[in-house]
């Protein structure tokens, strides 16, 4: 069955400074991953997703993400945080059971430090 | 467009009562999910519409749970009786047909057992 794992459960940045979250998959074939952030109140939204071609894909509020088949691994990242930036972040991994539903990691807590 | 509407936003409740969630997903989308997000973790499918069927139900309690989608539009998830461990945020989310894995969240609707 397919897994997200988010290794990191929380994780406090300077403002500016650059941000990486890692997410690694468990997933038989070429997944179809995805990055959702969730802001305090609200519900979560899609910051990008990849399914095949370039490796590197651009999503928004200047975040990227980076799919290595090798490392199994699809980390976000981002060259400035922002203070508005904090908030929880979750990847996700489209299951290949009979629906299309997503399948998330526990999600990382990004804290935006002045 | 607007977005997914779930009500109540809170709801408290003692254990063996019952409770009842409603969504209304953006117009025009035809599958309609249920999360269930239980505090410091990431949300977990419970279950999956295709208009008014269900795709998956796989990770439905369906001792106490029960959801529906009469009219391939608005839909209600039920718990009875509520268990303590219940208490989590429900989220309903959409999204339109052939858009893998871009589902748009509600806010969600946080449920306390006593």
């Amino acid at each position: 069955a397919q897994s997200v794992t988010q290794p990191d459960i929380h994780i406090t940045v300077s403002e500016g400074a650059s941000l990486e979250l890692r997410c690694n998959y468990s997933y038989g074939a070429t997944p179809y991953l995805f990055w959702y952030v969730q802001s305090p109140g609200q519900g979560l939204q899609l910051l990008l997703k990849y399914f095949s071609g370039d490796t590197l894909v651009q999503g928004i509020k200047g975040f990227e993400a980076e799919f290595k088949r090798s490392q199994s691994s699809f980390n976000l990242r981002k060259p400035s945080v922002h203070w508005s930036d904090a908030a929880e972040y979750f990847c996700a991994v489209v299951s290949n059971q009979a629906g299309t539903a997503l399948i998330f990691g526990k999600g990382t807590t990004l804290s935006v430090s002045s | 467009e607007a977005g997914v509407a779930q009500s109540p936003r809170y709801k408290i409740i003692e254990k063996r009562q019952s409770v009842a969630f409603w969504c209304n997903p953006i117009s025009g989308h035809a599958t309609l999910y249920w999360y269930q997000q239980i505090l410091g973790q990431g949300p977990k499918l419970l279950i999956q519409f295709q208009n008014n069927g269900v795709v998956d139900d796989s990770q439905l309690p369906k001792d106490r749970f029960s959801a529906e989608r009469l009219k391939g539009v608005d839909s209600t998830l039920k718990i009875q009786p509520a268990k303590l461990e219940d208490s989590a945020v429900y989220l309903c989310a959409s999204k339109r047909t052939g858009n893998t894995g871009e589902l748009f969240f509600g806010e969600g609707s946080r449920l306390t057992v006593l």
